[in-house]
């Protein structure tokens, strides 16, 4: 039972386009959601976080758009950098009151990789 | 601030052996937790430390350990290695362990192959 999706598994884009990455969830508990971005055999970058409170978060080039009653959030590259290629995860975290369930335990979607193209 | 650190990078081992991967904080972050990424499974939660204890466990064989020590340093331990366990494995790191709405840095990672 897959709790986080990105449903696209790939996406390509123009040089100085935006790119927009999309991730579903199903779990009504999620309350922090992430998205990190990671290059083969690195360990994740953190890029930008959103609290359930709050339905947009911004900093630099990157926004994130949060859509509970949707259950969906998605993060926009403005504008989209060749060095932006990479894979990028979404991951979200539970609440509390999910428990002892909910230390220390990211759930990840499983990906979209985003070329950038000069 | 020094990153996460993990060592060794790159591992190699046969079938049946064991193997301890080692996981360094960034300085101050109290919380661990410990990731498999497969190319089948993905980015899967193996296990959380916070002083020293282990507060949330994922769905793991009980070959799969860790502990933490005073220091915040962690290590995980796998037994009796199997071809599967063949994958990237990443630590992440917390600053207050509070469990919610917490940012997790992650490690390079250390990639073991089973051979």
């Amino acid at each position: 039972d897959q709790q986080v999706k990105q449903n696209s598994p790939s996406l390509s884009v123009q040089e100085g386009r935006i790119s927009i990455l999309n991730c579903d969830y199903t779990n009504s508990m999620f309350d922090y959601f992430l998205w990190y971005k990671k290059y083969p055999a690195e360990g994740p970058t953190f890029l930008i976080s959103i609290s359930s409170i709050k339905d947009k978060n911004e900093d630099g080039r990157f926004t994130v758009f949060l859509n509970k009653s949707a259950k969906h959030l998605s993060l926009h590259i403005v504008p989209s950098q060749p060095g932006d290629s990479a894979v990028y995860f979404c991951a979200a975290m539970l609440s509390p009151n999910a428990g002892g369930t909910s230390y220390g335990k990211l759930t990840f979607g499983q990906g979209t990789i985003l070329t950038v193209h000069p | 601030k020094a990153g996460v650190t993990q060592t060794p990078r790159y591992l190699i081992k046969t079938r049946g052996q064991q193997v301890t991967l080692s996981c360094s904080p960034i300085s101050g972050h109290r919380s661990v937790s410990w990731y498999q990424q497969t190319p089948g499974q993905g980015l899967q939660f193996l296990f959380e430390y916070f002083s020293e204890t282990q507060r949330n466990k994922g769905n793991f064989p009980g070959r799969f350990s860790g502990r933490q020590f005073s220091n915040s340093r962690s290590e995980m331990n796998v037994s009796t290695l199997e071809l599967g366990d063949s994958a990237l494995y990443l630590c992440a790191s917390s600053s207050l362990g509070r469990g919610r709405q917490e940012t997790q840095y992650f490690g390079p990672g250390t990639r073991l192959l089973v051979l």
